[in-house]
């Protein structure tokens, strides 16, 4: 599976925008990238995913890059409650594994009253 | 509507004893989906079912563990017989049918404790 690379850690203030950062240069023309989050004592819990252009929802943005090799997460106003892990993964489509998430040790992100 | 659910949610266990776990997926949902995150370690995946079919196993770590979705409903993972090493949360997602772009949907996880 294509590797991702996210910081360790990030910290923000409430109410202040928060960008996330991940890079994956090795990713493959089918690879979706996904956007989980993992809140204490839960499972991990869908947050967005793109394939090549920008995407917005109700929880975040996700804006990638022309080359597909960097995306960045952007939670546009923090709040308390989105104080949790982030991880960045690409999810083939098709084939026999396309269920399948790898994920890494993501970014845990701390927000600041 | 009722999310992915697991039961149970904190199970302690003597090492050799058997466990099973169990987990509920959305109703309508082809695709299940094992994963679990030891101690210190990243999410791991486990396995993945279409309907009652396994689709991908690779992701098992030995011959202990067993899962099973009979009917293509509610699926169980049984850990026969249990070590140290099989302590940790262990995760059910599941998905519809689709081909692979869309999102997993998780349950709360299963802790398991092998003492």
């Amino acid at each position: 599976d294509a590797k991702t690379t996210q910081p360790n850690s990030m910290e923000s203030n409430e109410e202040e925008p928060v960008h996330l950062p991940c890079n994956h240069s090795t990713i493959s023309g089918t690879d979706y990238i996904h956007w989980y989050r993992q809140l204490p004592s839960q499972g991990p819990e869908y947050v967005i995913h793109g394939l090549t252009s920008n995407v917005n929802n109700r929880m975040a943005s996700l804006a990638i890059a022309e080359d597909r090799k960097s995306s960045t997460l952007i939670l546009h106003r923090a709040t308390l409650r989105d104080a949790a892990v982030y991880y960045c993964i690409l999810k083939g489509a098709g084939g026999t594994s396309y269920g399948k998430l790898t994920f890494g040790q993501g970014t845990i992100l701390t927000v600041h009253p | 509507e009722a999310g992915v659910t697991q039961f149970p949610s904190h199970s302690v266990i003597e090492k050799g004893q058997t466990v099973t776990l169990r987990c509920d997926p959305i109703s309508g949902h082809d695709n299940l989906y094992w994963y679990r995150r030891v101690m210190g370690k990243e999410i791991k995946f486990l396995l993945h079912f279409v309907k009652e079919s396994k689709q991908d196993e690779s992701g098992m770590p030995n011959n202990r563990f067993l899962a099973e979705r009979t009917g293509g409903t509610y699926s169980t993972l049984k850990v026969q017989p249990a070590e140290l090493e099989d302590s940790g949360v262990y995760f059910c997602a599941s998905s519809p049918r689709d081909l692979g772009g869309g999102e997993l949907f998780f349950g709360e996880g299963s802790r398991l404790t092998v003492l």
